[in-house]
């Protein structure tokens, strides 16, 4: 099975500074998607943004981007200009197309936000 | 659109009692999962299933746990009996089963066996 791995399990940031979050996984696939979600303390879980892995073109969603190296296995979330209402729990998610279309989550970052 | 649906949102119980955890996924999704989440163990995939046929049930914890998709538009997570170890937060969530389609999760079924 996919293993998607978060090294940081926490991480914080100064208002109106840029933090980085890291997530690397394991495959032997070439198709999937990667994702990213926000948990914030009302524990919604909430789509961040995506990345399909044969677009070399990293994603962004205003404040937010990836920089995905698929050679490296590697799919990292920067966040800019960070605020309050980001500070959450971010869990890096694989999506592989050829186990029934299964998401594997990474254990999670816990990002506070410092006034 | 609503979205993910699930009931109820806080279930306090004794062990030994059974637990019925409700999910309704949006319409038209045909994947539908359900994880359990507590400190010590992050995120855990219990079950999923496709066009209501469950795929992979291998992170049930043991036969104390069941779920049902007895139609697209409902399901069930069953524990019977409940155990205080089984407290946890569990989501339900859903999507299309199309490569790419993200994950749309409920609001959680918080759980507390006393």
């Amino acid at each position: 099975a996919q293993t998607v791995t978060q090294s940081q399990p926490e991480m914080s940031v100064q208002e109106a500074e840029t933090v980085t979050l890291s997530c690397t996984y394991d495959t032997s696939e070439s198709d999937y998607y990667l994702f990213w979600y926000k948990q914030p303390p009302s524990r919604q879980m909430i789509l961040v943004i995506r990345q399909e892995a044969y677009k070399q073109q990293n994603a962004t969603e205003n404040r937010f981007s990836v920089n995905f190296q698929k050679a490296a296995k590697s799919f990292s979330l920067k966040i800019s200009d960070s605020q309050l209402g980001d500070a959450a729990m971010y869990f890096c998610a694989y999506r592989s197309p050829n186990t029934g279309n299964q998401f594997y989550f990474g254990t999670g970052t816990s990002l506070t936000v410092i006034p | 659109d609503a979205g993910v649906i699930q009931s109820p949102r806080h279930e306090v119980t004794e062990m030994g009692q059974e637990v019925t955890l409700r999910c309704k996924p949006i319409s038209g999704h045909n994947s539908l999962f359900w994880y359990r989440q507590t400190m010590m163990r992050g995120l855990e995939l219990l079950i999923y299933f496709n066009n209501n046929v469950p795929i992979d049930d291998s992170g049930m914890p043991e036969d104390r746990f069941s779920a049902k998709m007895p139609n697209a538009s409902f399901s069930t997570l069953k524990i019977q009996p409940s155990e205080p170890r089984d407290s946890a937060v569990y989501f339900c969530a859903s999507s299309l089963r199309l490569a790419g389609g993200e994950l749309f999760f409920g609001e959680g079924s918080r759980l507390t066996v006393l």
